[in-house]
């Protein structure tokens, strides 16, 4: 069985400081894997994923097959950056099923 | 184009009582889903669809029921609530999946208090 562990529920940085948020998957096969985000008052949506190896808001997530994680990283993070974000690897048992992290909550502090 | 919305916004029940949780999507996505969202616990899928007439169950089912009589729509059903089913609910849609998996479009959620 897949799982995917986000070990940070909470996360506090400053604002221009770099910030890091984890996410470990214990997976078969090659992952396509997403960082959703929720900012207060808004849906969940999809920040950015690692087929696309985009840019998304300054943050990137470079998957390493060798550490099974996918990182979501930005060297400067801004105070809209403060949200809540969910790593989601595919869930291999559905059709485009999504397993979601317990999620981490990043504050940026002003 | 409204996306997904999920109707009611807000609702609380009695132990009990039954009530229907009402997607809607208009970007003629095949895939619709059913979350729920707990403290601590992420999202968890309850049930989905790949299609019209098509339902699955999810991580956990339990207690609820779906039906997707139409392409757009998608209902989630509580038959007798439990205070255990005090949740937010998010439905998402997406379209068929691709070899890789698709993006998944959420709804604006539904807070569901079971007293």
């Amino acid at each position: 069985a897949q799982r995917v562990t986000q070990p940070e529920k909470l996360l506090s940085v400053f604002k221009g400081a770099p910030v890091e948020l984890k996410c470990n998957y214990s997976y078969s096969g090659s992952p396509e894997l997403f960082w959703y985000v929720q900012y207060s008052r808004q849906r969940l949506q999809l920040l950015l994923r690692h087929i696309s190896r985009e840019s998304i808001k300054g943050f990137t997530a470079d998957l390493n097959k060798g550490e099974t994680s996918f990182h979501l990283k930005k060297p400067f993070a801004q105070e809209e950056d403060s949200a809540m974000y969910y790593c989601a690897p595919p869930d291999q048992t559905g059709a485009n099923n999504l397993f979601f992290g317990t999620g981490t909550r990043l504050t940026v502090i002003p | 184009n409204a996306g997904v919305t999920q109707t009611p916004k807000f609702r609380v029940l009695k132990t009990g009582q039954s009530m229907t949780l009402l997607c809607a999507q208009d970007m003629n996505h095949e895939y619709m889903y059913w979350y729920r969202q707990d403290p601590g616990m992420g999202l968890r899928l309850i049930h989905y669809s790949v299609g019209e007439g098509t339902t699955a169950k999810g991580e956990v089912p339990d207690g609820y029921n779906v039906s997707r009589l139409k392409k757009q729509n998608f209902l989630l059903g509580l038959e007798s609530a439990a205070p255990s089913q005090t949740s937010v609910y998010f439905c998402a849609s997406s379209y068929s999946v691709g070899a890789l998996g698709e993006t998944q479009y959420f709804g604006p959620g539904t807070r569901l208090l079971v007293l």
